[in-house]
């Protein structure tokens, strides 16, 4: 197993700003994962992010939007730019089945 | 894409009964993963499945994975005001290897004392 830390744990932005989230895994990892889960809703993945490559975005998730770092194999950022009322959300990091606690992102 | 159909969505039960819940895809999978999210937490891995009719237990939560690799389910036994929580079931996709996963939606488990 591995844990997982990320912070903030929870946030409140001012539109048109933009917030980075860590995440710290205990062990070396090869492939990190960012997910975003929406108020009532399910886990929807965002990216992959590769050590010394860029972050494997899915549908609908841009690189402007969702800029991430991977500078290492226990470390990663996402960073929520930009941000509207519609980026509310948790966002989550994980690494194999494993997620950090969470970070809980209100935007006013 | 690569759906995971979870039902029920919610369940309100009593304490001390026996829950049961799915997951059915139109795809084959070759993991199943059981998570229970918290408020205010990340999911936290129940159980993993990983070979098709596989019957795997931990403590009063029984999980098995289908025998058509398009199923699983997720029973607790005996439940307990603490079992309340949302349950996933979720799978990696094809594309993904072991670890890019897709979640299904979620059923919100309430019990009452």
């Amino acid at each position: 197993s591995a844990v997982i830390s990320q912070k903030p744990s929870r946030d409140i932005c001012q539109r048109g700003t933009s917030l980075t989230i860590q995440c710290q895994v205990d062990s070396q990892v090869t492939m990190m994962f960012w997910y975003r889960q929406q108020p009532g809703q399910s886990l929807t993945l965002i990216a992959t992010a590769n050590q010394g490559s860029e972050a494997t975005y899915e549908s609908g998730f841009v690189i402007d939007k969702f800029p991430i770092s991977r500078p290492n194999l226990t470390f990663s950022t996402l960073t929520v730019s930009n941000m509207s009322p519609e980026d509310s959300s948790i966002y989550l990091c994980s690494a194999g089945a494993f997620f950090g606690q969470g970070t809980r992102l209100t935007v006013v | 894409g690569q759906q995971l159909n979870q039902s029920p969505q919610s369940m309100f039960i009593q304490e001390g009964e026996d829950v049961s819940m799915n997951c059915t895809s139109s795809s084959i999978f070759n993991t199943w993963l059981w998570y229970k999210q918290e408020p205010g937490e990340g999911p936290v891995l129940l159980i993993a499945l990983y070979k098709a009719g596989e019957l795997t237990s931990n403590g009063r939560l029984t999980a098995q994975f289908g025998i058509t690799r398009k199923d699983s389910f997720l029973n607790i036994s005996a439940s307990i005001p603490s079992d309340v929580g949302i349950y996933f079931c979720a799978g990696p996709t094809p594309q993904g290897g072991s670890e890019k996963l897709v979640f299904g939606k979620g059923t919100k488990l309430t019990v009452n004392p």
